[in-house]
């Protein structure tokens, strides 16, 4: 089995401070991790993914994250947030076969970026 | 390469009727995924189609179900609508065969209201 916890619903930051989305994960295998971002009224767009090799994992539009083991948790952060990431994130884990290779969501973080 | 396409973008039915929605994945995709979202209930995954089978199938009742053509369109059908079925539908590709990481390519969505 596995899951994911974001731990904020709502993050708000002012333009130009740091941006800090929390996630813990649960799996009773090697994980696969990923952070997607949603913009109002448009898909799902991949920021990134862990998938065994390097622990901190940059993605795109300055994000990156780091894998910790021993805390279960994959956070994402980026050094100074634009007014264009204000969006909906989500932390996803998949396993690497059989139905655990479906995506398990977790309940996404609102990112408001304030002027 | 296009992305993944959703055919309608917004739909709006009545209770008891039915609904197909349509997916074209990424051009050499195989795989097809299909998710719900709602406010309530976040993302949840549907099923999922790999060479015509399904391979995986999520927590929704018999009325959802779908198909997958030779050249890896999905469809998915929604009989006997309710109200409750009012989400967006998500459709994701992947050109993952079986195994690692299961990075999936997602479309715009299709609005689903049942009134």
């Amino acid at each position: 089995a596995q899951s994911v916890t974001q731990l904020d619903s709502h993050v708000s930051v002012s333009e130009g401070t740091p941006v800090l989305l929390r996630c813990n994960y649960s799996s009773s295998y090697s994980p696969s991790l990923f952070w997607y971002v949603q913009h109002p009224n448009k898909g799902l767009q991949l920021l990134l993914k862990y998938t065994s090799a390097a622990t901190l994992v940059k993605g795109i539009n300055g994000f990156e994250a780091e894998f910790k083991k021993s805390e279960t948790s994959f956070h994402l952060t980026k050094p100074s947030a634009h007014m264009s990431d204000a969006a909906e994130y989500f932390c996803v884990v998949s396993g690497s076969s059989g139905s655990a290779r479906q995506l398990t969501f977790g309940s996404g973080t609102q990112l408001t970026v304030l002027p | 390469k296009a992305g993944v396409t959703q055919t309608p973008r917004y739909l709006i039915k009545t209770r008891g009727q039915q609904v197909t929605l349509s997916c074209s994945p990424i051009s050499g995709h195989r795989s097809v995924s299909w998710y719900q979202q709602t406010p309530g209930q976040g993302l949840q995954f549907l099923f999922e189609y790999f060479s015509e089978t399904q391979r995986n199938k999520g927590n929704f009742p018999g009325r959802f179900s779908g198909r997958q053509f030779s050249n890896s369109r999905s469809e998915m059908n929604v009989s006997t609508l309710e109200l409750g079925d009012s989400a967006l539908y998500l459709c994701a590709s992947s050109s993952n065969p079986g195994t690692g990481p299961h990075e999936q390519f997602f479309g715009p969505g299709t609005r689903l209201t049942v009134l």
